[in-house]
C-alpha cells in the first residue's frame, strides 16, 4: 500500500493565480481530511469529505477555497486568486471510516505564493 | 472549544538521557489523545494513541485527566528519535469526533 499520495509536493504561484492540490487516499479509504499548517503553527483542520460529499468544511475560509472528492479520482483542494497569506503546507489525511479511525497523512504540499 | 498546548518549541537532550515532551489540552468532554511524529523529510505518522496504551519505540504517554495532560516520555533517548513531535486531540461528540486538533509541535534534538 503506497500510502496517502499528494501532488505536487511543492507549488509556486503568483498572487491572483489558482492553486490545485491533489490527494489520493490509501487504498480502501473513503474518508479524506485536509489540514493547513501555517509557518510556526500546528496543523489546523480545514475540511472533511467522503466520496462525492462534503461532510464538514467549517475550517475552510469562506471565500476562494473549495474542496471536492469525486466518485473517481483524487480529492482536490482548490484555492482561487491566491494571496501571500495562503503560503503554507497543506496536508491530506485519509481513513477507512470517519469515526474512531486512525488518520494516515500524506507528505503534504508546500504552497508558496510570490 | 478544544485546544492543545505544547509549551516547548525546542527540546535538546543527550543520547541516553530521559526525555519528556509536554502536552496539555483543553476539552470539556472525553477526548482521545495522540502523538504524531515527523522525521526529517518524511510524512507525519502516528506514534501512539492513549486508548491503545502501547509503547512504541520505547515511548509511552499517559492521559492524566486531572491535569489535562498527555506527556510523552522515553527513559533513554536515541539519536534517531530526533524529530518533530505533535500532540493531537480528537473530541467525543458530533462535529469533533473526526477532526484532529494539533499542538504547534516540539522539535526534539538528541545529541550524541
Amino acid at each position: 500500500n503506497a500510502g496517502v499520495m499528494q501532488n505536487p509536493r511543492h507549488l509556486v504561484r503568483r498572487r491572483g493565480q489558482e492553486a490545485r492540490l491533489r490527494c489520493s487516499p490509501m487504498k480502501g479509504h473513503s474518508h479524506v481530511y485536509w489540514y493547513r499548517q501555517l509557518p510556526e503553527e500546528g496543523l489546523k483542520f480545514m475540511v472533511y469529505l467522503q466520496k462525492e460529499n462534503i461532510i464538514d468544511e467549517s475550517g475552510m475560509p469562506k471565500e476562494r477555497f473549495s474542496a471536492e472528492f469525486p466518485k473517481e479520482g483524487p480529492s482536490i483542494l482548490r484555492i482561487q486568486q491566491v494571496v501571500r497569506g495562503d503560503s503554507a503546507a497543506y496536508f491530506c489525511a485519509s481513513s477507512p471510516a470517519g469515526f474512531l479511525e486512525t488518520q494516515y497523512f500524506g507528505p503534504g504540499t508546500r504552497l508558496l505564493v510570490l | 472549544a478544544q485546544r492543545v498546548t505544547q509549551p516547548e518549541k525546542l527540546l535538546s537532550v543527550f543520547k541516553g538521557a530521559p526525555v519528556e515532551l509536554k502536552c496539555n489540552y483543553s476539552y470539556s468532554g472525553s477526548p482521545e489523545l495522540f502523538w504524531y511524529v515527523q522525521y526529517s523529510r518524511q510524512r507525519l505518522q502516528l506514534l501512539l494513541r492513549h486508548i491503545s496504551r502501547e509503547s512504541i519505540k520505547g515511548f509511552t504517554a499517559d492521559l492524566n485527566k486531572g491535569e489535562t495532560s498527555f506527556h510523552l516520555k522515553k527513559p533513554f533517548a536515541q539519536e534517531e528519535d530526533s524529530a518533530m513531535y505533535y500532540c493531537a486531540l480528537r473530541g467525543d461528540s458530533g462535529g469533533s469526533n473526526y477532526k484532529l486538533t494539533f499542538g504547534k509541535g516540539t522539535l526534539l534534538t538528541v545529541n550524541p
